[in-house]
């Protein structure tokens, strides 16, 4: 079956940076875009972007651009979002999730959330 | 940028009928799909494509959507359904993801 494994919760200070990883399992890494999505304590879903893990092209959302990173390991069928300068505003938990079969623009599949605290 | 407007809370008593709205400018002529969400636990997608059903999703979950605003209809609600719902679509002249601000479903 399809399952996304995320890495663990951080503690990160203002200013630091933050680097989830996201393994995938259960069909072919290559095949499926990868979206990254946070939400912060009693807040919404916001959209930080997606990676092609085939050619490792990347989209980020307009809020996060210059901030954020998303890259593969096709080896390891991993893919990573890094995220820099953090401010506290930025203490939320964070989820990958792939795409579906009947549309690339449809989460499916969702990684457990990893937990990011920004705090001095 | 595109919005998606949801309202934040819907209640709804058991057995009967609840309809999550989500509005959008001419938002009948995007794709929109729908998740829910309980507590603690990551977003589960509930309708695709307007009004389509994943494998599993139990028939009482439809979507319909036409003009500006797109409808969640939950039929025979049970407790369980209580949960936030999201909408989302895809924004094309940004090549962005977009959700709603979410809807509490109360269950009372």
């Amino acid at each position: 079956q399809v399952l996304l494994v995320q890495s663990g919760a951080e503690v990160k200070k203002p200013g630091a940076s933050v680097k989830v990883s996201c393994t995938a399992s259960g069909y072919t890494f290559s095949d499926y875009y990868i979206h990254w999505v946070r939400q912060a304590p009693g807040q919404g879903l916001e959209w930080m972007g997606l990676i092609n893990p085939h050619s490792g092209v990347a989209k980020s959302a307009q809020n996060f651009q210059g901030r954020v990173t998303m890259t593969r390991d096709t080896s390891i069928s991993t893919v990573y979002m890094e995220l820099s300068r953090l401010r506290s505003d930025d203490t939320a938990v964070y989820y990958c999730a792939r795409v579906a079969i009947f549309g690339i623009n449809v989460l499916y599949y969702w990684g457990q959330a990893t937990p990011v605290t920004v705090s001095s | 940028s595109y919005v998606l407007t949801q309202p934040p809370s819907v209640s709804v008593a058991p057995a009967k009928t609840a309809r999550i709205t989500c509005g959008g400018n001419n938002i009948g002529g995007k794709s929109v799909h729908w998740y829910q969400q309980k507590p603690g636990q990551a977003p589960v997608l509930v309708v695709y494509d307007d009004g389509d059903r994943p494998s599993g999703i139990p028939e009482r979950f439809s979507g319909s959507n036409s003009g500006n605003t797109a409808t969640l209809t939950i039929s025979r609600v049970e407790a369980g359904d209580e949960a936030d719902y999201y909408c989302q679509v895809w924004d094309s002249s940004r090549d962005h993801v977009v959700f709603g601000g979410g809807t509490k479903l109360t269950v009372l």
